[in-house]
């Protein structure tokens, strides 16, 4: 499978646990992003990796988050002391180059319900 | 700031019918790319098209076509002949080449129910 990957598909957690998602973007992509998506909602962004570096962070992503992509492949976005508001769906998403022309690939999301 | 606004919450019609879902967008920038993408019940979104802001020319692509006008900011999406593997939300969405190159913004998206 060439696409992007993401586990766990689905996370059910308490308030206040902590959860970790990780994607597994298409292999030759340098870039990579992770959205959240609620109900009735496109898209929303939070953060974006070119290879290793993280170079840009949406103020939706609070100091409970946290998003790494060592060596530059995949990449985990966790979140610190869920509360119910976390509750969406996780998506991320890659691409090749620089810009913004390209399009975006995304994987079938981890959706997350915080009880 | 970018926006994309698709007004059009839900659409239902019968299969054969066609069918327009409407994008509006907003930007500051003088290239910019458009995009629409299919998120069917499985959840992954899946890229339709891409449309550069210097080029005005519609497209097709089967029973589906674009028609986008700068003049009033609009990137239109048409189902000719929908049928039931159709149905799924359909975003808008849209990225700016230089003030925010790093953010594609996605409209909320409309619901398109085909029924057969």
């Amino acid at each position: 499978d060439t696409g992007v990957s993401q586990d766990p598909r689905h996370k059910i957690t308490k308030r206040g646990q902590n959860v970790t998602f990780r994607c597994d973007p298409i292999s030759e992509h340098n870039r990579l992003y992770w959205y959240r998506q609620t109900l009735g909602q496109g898209p929303e962004f939070l953060t974006y990796f070119q290879n290793e570096a993280q170079l840009e962070k949406s103020r939706l992503l609070s100091d409970r988050f946290s998003a790494e992509r060592p060596k530059g492949s995949f990449s985990t976005l966790e979140i610190q002391r869920t509360e119910q508001g976390d509750s969406a769906m996780y998506l991320c998403a890659s691409r090749m180059g620089s810009g913004s022309v390209g399009e975006l690939f995304f994987g079938e999301g981890s959706r997350l319900t915080v009880l | 700031a970018q926006k994309v606004t698709q007004a059009q919450t839900e659409i239902s019609v019968v299969e054969k019918e066609d069918v327009t879902l409407d994008c509006v967008y907003e930007t500051r920038d003088t290239t910019y790319y458009l995009f629409w993408y299919k998120q069917p019940p499985s959840g992954e979104l899946v890229f339709l098209i891409r449309r550069n802001s210097f080029d005005e020319q519609n497209e097709i692509s089967g029973r589906y076509s674009w028609n986008f006008q700068k003049s009033t900011s609009s990137f239109n999406f048409t189902i000719t002949a929908s049928q039931v593997v159709d149905s799924a939300v359909y975003f808008c969405a849209l990225s700016e080449a230089y003030y925010n190159n790093n953010d594609m913004r996605f409209g909320a998206g409309t619901r398109l129910t085909v029924k057969p």
